[in-house]
């Protein structure tokens, strides 16, 4: 089972930042937060990733509470492009590498 | 250059028959993993190898028997199609570790009449 919470669905003007949260409160001390997006049925793509650090790379930043147990990704100024299911995403130990999906985050970017 | 490939992108098949689908990575990973996504677009992992090993195996029916001939490439065969085997197919690779990032190829989309 995912170890992540997050709502079904959110909107964001195009221009706008898009702050999706995550909850991962059974988080442990070494596993990391990744998030993934799905753009219409292609296959997901990897986003960003942190373990407790704030991170940010030129697609977005990811800031994650201090006791871990939950985190935001941001998109500084969303596009219509952006328009995706948002993947938050505890990456486990010793279980292969393997992604544990739950369901996501369906943002849409109107204009 | 495609990091992660697939081929085919779609197949239509009857019931019954057998079908593969193959996968090819050139980013030098050591691990590579089958997902299924259903109709309900529920990603789940299927399969994983390490080094042309089985690592992972998530209870998925012994019709589906993955193939890797070297790191590069995991083909995923399936045996006696069954309706409800429609789904979109994504292969990955990566490294294993937690703090490795995996790399998702475009899907390869199965419809069993």
């Amino acid at each position: 089972d995912a170890k992540t919470t997050q709502p079904p669905s959110m909107d964001c003007a195009e221009g706008r930042a898009a702050n999706l949260p995550c909850n991962h409160s059974t988080i442990s001390g070494n596993e990391y937060v990744y998030w993934y997006r799905q753009i219409h049925s292609q296959g997901p793509q990897y986003i960003i990733h942190g373990l407790k650090n704030n991170e940010t790379n030129e697609m977005a930043s990811l800031i994650i509470t201090e006791d871990r147990k939950s985190s935001t990704l941001i998109l500084p100024h969303a596009t219509l492009r952006d328009t995706a299911v948002y993947y938050c995403i505890v990456r486990v130990n010793n279980q292969g590498g393997k992604l544990i999906f739950g369901q996501g985050t369906e943002l849409s970017v109107k204009p | 250059d495609t990091a992660v490939s697939q081929t085919p992108k779609y197949l239509v098949t009857q019931m019954g028959n057998d079908k593969s689908i193959k996968c090819e990575q050139n980013l030098g990973h050591d691990t590579m993993y089958w997902y299924k996504q259903d109709s309900k677009k529920f990603l789940k992992i299927m399969f994983s190898y390490n080094n042309k090993e089985l690592i992972i195996n998530e209870t998925v029916p012994n019709r589906f028997s993955p193939k890797s001939p070297d790191k590069a490439h995991l083909n995923l065969h399936i045996n006696s199609l069954e309706l409800g085997d429609s789904a979109v197919y994504f292969c990955a690779s990566g490294l294993a570790g937690v703090a490795d990032t995996q790399y998702f190829g475009p899907g390869t989309r199965l419809t069993v009449l």
